[in-house]
């Protein structure tokens, strides 16, 4: 079975700060990791994701993952915070069939 | 190309009443998906189409809940009697296969207020 923690329901950053969001997943398959992100009244956005290869993984609008096997991690980062990055950042494992457990999410507040 | 289509957008009923959500996937998708998104968490799957063809509904409340996707476009999800606890964001996605490298796209969603 899968499971996502993401770590702190809210995070306050100023403007031009490093962006840091924790997930952490369980599965007993390889899994497939990503992260979405969902402005008010509108649906979820693909910002990247996880499959094979390249731990690093690079996303739109300047975010980065990197998925951390040893640590089962897969933690959301970007060097400057922006306004526009005001949103509710969700992070998900697929694994073992095709069913995507969705974490319960982080709101990310950016201070100017 | 367009995106995923919900209607209504927003929906009151009270308790007991009946409740039906539509959703017109991106066209060409194969799958379709009905999440409910209760606030404070994150999106769980309640149905999952491929085609007109059931994939998962493990996670339906079938003694109240019940969705179709007739001709394996759109998709219609019925509630039928609503409860308190079903007042929620139901969001509806598509991809174009079922399998694990497919993005999902997702409509802005229906909230639905029971009272």
């Amino acid at each position: 079975a899968q499971s996502v923690t993401q770590l702190g329901s809210h995070v306050s950053v100023s403007e031009g700060a490093l962006v840091l969001l924790r997930c952490n997943y369980s599965s007993s398959v390889p899994p497939y990791l990503f992260w979405y992100v969902q402005y008010p009244n509108q649906g979820l956005q693909l910002l990247l994701k996880y499959t094979t290869g390249a731990t690093l993984v690079k996303g739109i609008n300047g975010f980065e993952a990197e998925f951390k096997k040893s640590e089962t991690s897969f933690h959301l980062t970007k060097p400057s915070a922006h306004m526009s990055d005001a949103a509710e950042y969700f992070c998900a494992v697929r694994g073992g069939g095709f069913k995507t457990i969705f974490g319960a999410g982080t709101r990310l507040f950016v201070k100017a | 190309e367009a995106g995923v289509a919900q209607s209504p957008r927003y929906k009151i009923i009270e308790k007991r009443q009946s409740v039906a959500f539509w959703c017109n996937p991106i066209s060409g998708h194969a799958t379709l998906y009905w999440y409910q998104q209760i606030l404070g968490q994150g999106p769980k799957l309640l149905i999952q189409f491929q085609n007109n063809g059931v994939v998962d509904d493990s996670q339906l409340p079938k003694d109240r809940f019940s969705a179709e996707r007739l001709k394996g476009v759109d998709s219609t999800l019925k509630i039928q009697p609503a409860k308190l606890e079903d007042s929620a964001v139901y969001l509806c996605a598509s991809s174009l296969r079922g399998d694990e490298y497919n993005e999902q796209f997702f409509g802005p969603g229906t909230r639905l207020t029971v009272l």
